[in-house]
């Protein structure tokens, strides 16, 4: 089982709020990644890291933030919630082995929801 | 049209049955080609991982690769409830270019 670690596993919050999810994986892995998934839909990347001090926009734009002060971390922050950004978020990690692709390995994600 | 297709069905099946999941997808880039299985509120873990054209077996998982049709399938013999889960294809041009995603197969084993 991949060491990475996603907290909360469960969000209720209202309109407006500020929160930020965390990840955390233990397997010293340089890239990093945020997607939202929807029940059936595909996962849709959202921000992701090459290493410290790196982030990207992924292609869903979801009017979030990252950061990525520590390699082990990789926070997720909305600045105001809103009811639209209702949906399970999943973190995920990788690194480039033998097989010369990259390996994700995903986090137990958190289910938001905003009322 | 999307870069990859993928029946997000439910697919229900008795105990003991073959499953066949497919996928079909447009870039002719795409290398890498991955399964993963994702159980009901867990994160996606990887099942297989195959590289261009053929076919790779693990145990009663069997992931084939047709790149000239763009198409690629996982079978899995004998099928047990434990299967149960959603099914996702993921492809890649391969080294540092992120994956992209099939939006999942439902899968049902039933007893």
């Amino acid at each position: 089982e991949a060491d990475i670690y996603q907290t909360p596993r469960y969000l209720v919050i209202g309109t407006g709020k500020k929160i930020t999810l965390e990840c955390s994986q233990t397997m010293g892995h340089d890239k990093m990644y945020w997607y939202q998934q929807d029940p059936g839909m595909e996962l849709h990347l959202i921000h992701y890291s090459y290493g410290v001090n790196s982030t990207e926009k992924g292609d869903l734009s979801s009017e979030s933030t990252v950061s990525r002060i520590r390699t082990e971390h990789f926070p997720l922050t909305l600045e105001s919630a809103r009811p639209s950004h209702t949906s399970q978020y999943l973190c995920a990690s990788s690194y480039l082995g033998r097989t010369d692709q990259e390996t994700q390995y995903f986090g137990p994600g958190t289910r938001l929801l905003v009322l | 049209q999307k870069e990859v297709e993928q029946d997000p069905g439910p697919l229900s099946v008795p105990e003991g049955a073959i499953v066949s999941l497919n996928c079909t997808y447009s870039n002719s880039a795409f290398q890498y080609f991955m399964w993963y299985r994702q159980y009901s509120r867990k994160g996606p873990e990887l099942l297989m991982y195959t590289y261009s054209s053929g076919n790779k077996e693990d145990g009663r998982f069997t992931a084939q690769v047709d790149k000239s049709s763009k198409y690629i399938s996982l079978f899995i013999r004998d099928s047990q409830p434990s299967d149960s889960a959603t099914y996702l294809c993921a492809m890649s041009a391969g080294g540092s270019y992120i994956p992209t995603f099939g939006r999942g197969t439902s899968l049902i084993v039933h007893p």
